[in-house]
């Protein structure tokens, strides 16, 4: 168990309808990042939060949307969604702001679009 | 763009084998390459490399960098069932993005 938290751990929706996961950082940890893994694209970074400001963005489509709240957890929000985003979706975290500190990933969430 | 190219793409060994998967990148303005083990689910860490010639070691599993010819190997003596998973490499550079390869994929037969 790394202590990243994120729920719901599986999600099945329809194409157009939009999603919220949500990731809980190890306690200490001020940074968050946001991966997508599927078969075709391996471990795509989408983005990074420290301590409630973006710090990196990676191939984040228009239609998804991040923020980290006060309490530093964080909402992945994706829109309009497509077949093609059904993936499993990785929250990490970590004490620094960079790489240079070993990132602990959460469990991941299975969005299944339909 | 930032790269990492994994290989072998998939590896089938016996227990008590030993094991060399290799990471080649191309980044701008090199900050670290990390190794991640993936089984069922989530990455776990396993090493932070950051210097050339400096080998990291962790029991039967070690790595180092070559910062000249742009690729680090991660080895793995003595294999065992546990062992079986995907390996992951990453490439952070001046951009802050983690950049990963497709990974490896082991199987250790008993």
């Amino acid at each position: 168990d790394s202590g990243v938290t994120q729920t719901p751990k599986h999600l099945i929706t329809a194409t157009g309808q939009r999603v919220t996961l949500r990731c809980s950082p190890r306690s200490g940890d001020l940074s968050v990042y946001w991966y997508q893994q599927s078969l075709d694209q391996g471990l795509q970074f989408l983005i990074q939060y420290y301590n409630g400001e973006e710090r990196a963005k990676g191939n984040i489509l228009e239609r998804f949307s991040a923020q980290q709240f006060p309490d530093l957890h964080s909402e992945l929000n994706l829109s309009s969604l497509e077949l093609g985003d059904s993936a499993l979706y990785f929250c990490a975290s970590s004490v620094g702001g960079t790489s240079t500190n070993e990132q602990f990933f959460g469990p991941g969430t299975r969005l299944t679009v339909l | 763009e930032d790269k990492v190219v994994q290989s072998p793409l998939s590896l089938v060994v016996h227990e008590g084998d030993t094991v060399t998967l290799n990471c080649s990148y191309e980044v701008t303005n090199f900050r670290s390459l990390l190794w991640y083990k993936q089984e069922k689910k989530a990455p776990t860490f396993l090493f932070m490399l950051t210097s050339s010639g400096i080998e990291k070691k962790s029991g039967r599993l070690s790595s180092i960098l070559d910062k000249k010819e742009l690729f680090s190997i991660l080895n793995i003596t003595a294999t065992q069932t546990g062992d079986s998973a995907v390996y992951l490499c990453a490439v952070e550079g001046g951009s802050y993005i983690p950049t990963f390869g497709r990974g490896t994929s082991l199987i250790v037969h008993p």
